[in-house]
Formats: C-alpha cells, structure tokens, sequence
C-alpha cells in the first residue's frame, strides 16, 4: 500500500529557533501533498497544499512566511516553521493522494510531527 | 476552515455493540470520505462514498450519505475495544484541487 513517511515524529524547540519537517511519499510520486495543523483533541485545520515544482497554496489566515514549504521533488515536501514560538506548538501532518488528479481516492497520512516550542 | 460538524463529539459504548456517528456538511461536494486516528498518530482511510452514492459497504462498516440534507452516517457495527479511536469526516468540494476538508471529529470509546 501507498506509504507517506513524515520525521521528525517529536521535536522540542526554543523560541526563535526554525524548524524543518519532513513528508516522503515511499512507494508513489505525489505531485500534490497536503500540510494540516492539529491541536489537542481538536480537528485538522489545513494549512497550505504543496505543490511540486511551484509555489505552494495557502489557506486563509495561514501565514506563508511564517509556514514555508517546499516541494522540490515528486517524493518530498517540507514544512518549515520559522521563527518558532509556544503557540506554534502543535500536531502537524502532511498527507498525499496516490492517483494524480483523481480527486475520488483517499489521502494517504504520515504520521505526524509533534512540535513543541518552549 | 472546517468544513462540517460531526455528532456525537464522543461516544461510549461496551463492546458488541454498534456505534453510529453522523457528520453534516456545508458546501457542494464531489465525495466524502472517513478517516479514523489512533491518539497521537496520523489518519487511516476507512471508506468513501461519492456525490451520486447512497450508502456503501465495507467489513463492519456502512456509510450513508445524503446529499439533500448535506449529511452522512458511519455505523460501526459489533464494535470491538480495537475500535477505539476519532473518527473524521472528511468532504472533498466540486471544483478545488481535491483537498480534503475535515469535520469536528467524534472519540469513540469501546469498553471491553
């Protein structure tokens, strides 16, 4: 099956600092890959799709320049949180559909990153 | 932003029984989809049902949808303590680059 691979799964960070993270489709190309934000016990907010090769496609309120994202090839896209602070402590996962342009077929997920900024 | 509301927010059943959960929607939609998360870990796709489907089958699960009341149905049925979980709506709108907007999220408890 279609496998989405996202690392770091934890990262502890001090304010300030950047963060990179990560999201690998294994056994698939994706031209398309989707970031979403998740905060406890709540749902998933989608933050930007990714697009390869071209800027990426944020959503309102989503900061781009807070939210960089990157995706330089068909298997790897990356959200970089830069300047990070408390608040943007959270769960993020990417995601990515096997079959390009069919929008009926399921999103595949990776993992997560859990992010903390202290 | 969010796309749908999903009721119960969470539901607690003893193993065997079934579980239903219902999610509504605001916006055309090409299909629905449902996703369950284990605690702290990334989404599994369950079923998806598309625009022109009634009800779809899969193992132990049945989904319906409704496209007049904009709204659709998971049932669970004889739960197990496995089952235990947050199951999401998610609906992919007519016109957009097929990303997936989540509902409110309903945590199902299964008790053995």
């Amino acid at each position: 099956g279609a496998v989405v691979s996202q690392h770091p799964s934890r990262v502890i960070c001090k304010s300030g600092t950047s963060v990179k993270i990560e999201c690998r489709s294994l056994d698939f190309q994706a031209t398309t890959m989707f970031w979403y934000r998740q905060f406890p016990k709540q749902s998933l907010m989608l933050m930007a799709t990714s697009n390869e090769g071209s800027k990426a496609t944020y959503e309102q309120g989503v900061e781009k320049d807070k939210f960089l994202i990157n995706h330089a090839s068909l298997t790897l896209s990356t959200l970089t949180v830069t300047s990070a602070h408390p608040e943007d402590s959270s769960f993020y996962i990417c995601s990515a559909r096997v079959l390009i342009g069919q929008y009926n077929s399921p999103l595949h997920f990776g993992n997560g990153t859990r992010l903390t900024v202290t | 932003s969010q796309q749908g509301e999903e009721d119960p927010q969470a539901l607690s059943i003893q193993e065997g029984e079934n579980a239903t959960m219902n999610c509504s929607y605001k916006t055309s939609i090409n299909n629905l989809q449902w996703y369950r998360q284990n605690s702290g870990r990334g989404l599994v796709h369950l079923i998806l049902i598309r625009s022109n489907e009634r009800e779809k089958h899969s193992g132990r699960l049945r989904v319906t949808l409704d496209t007049s009341k904009k709204s659709s149905s998971l049932l669970i049925t004889a739960s197990r303590a496995a089952d235990t979980a947050s199951y999401f709506c998610a609906t992919s709108s007519s016109g957009n680059t097929g990303k997936l907007i989540f509902g409110q999220g309903t945590t199902l408890q299964v008790k053995p």
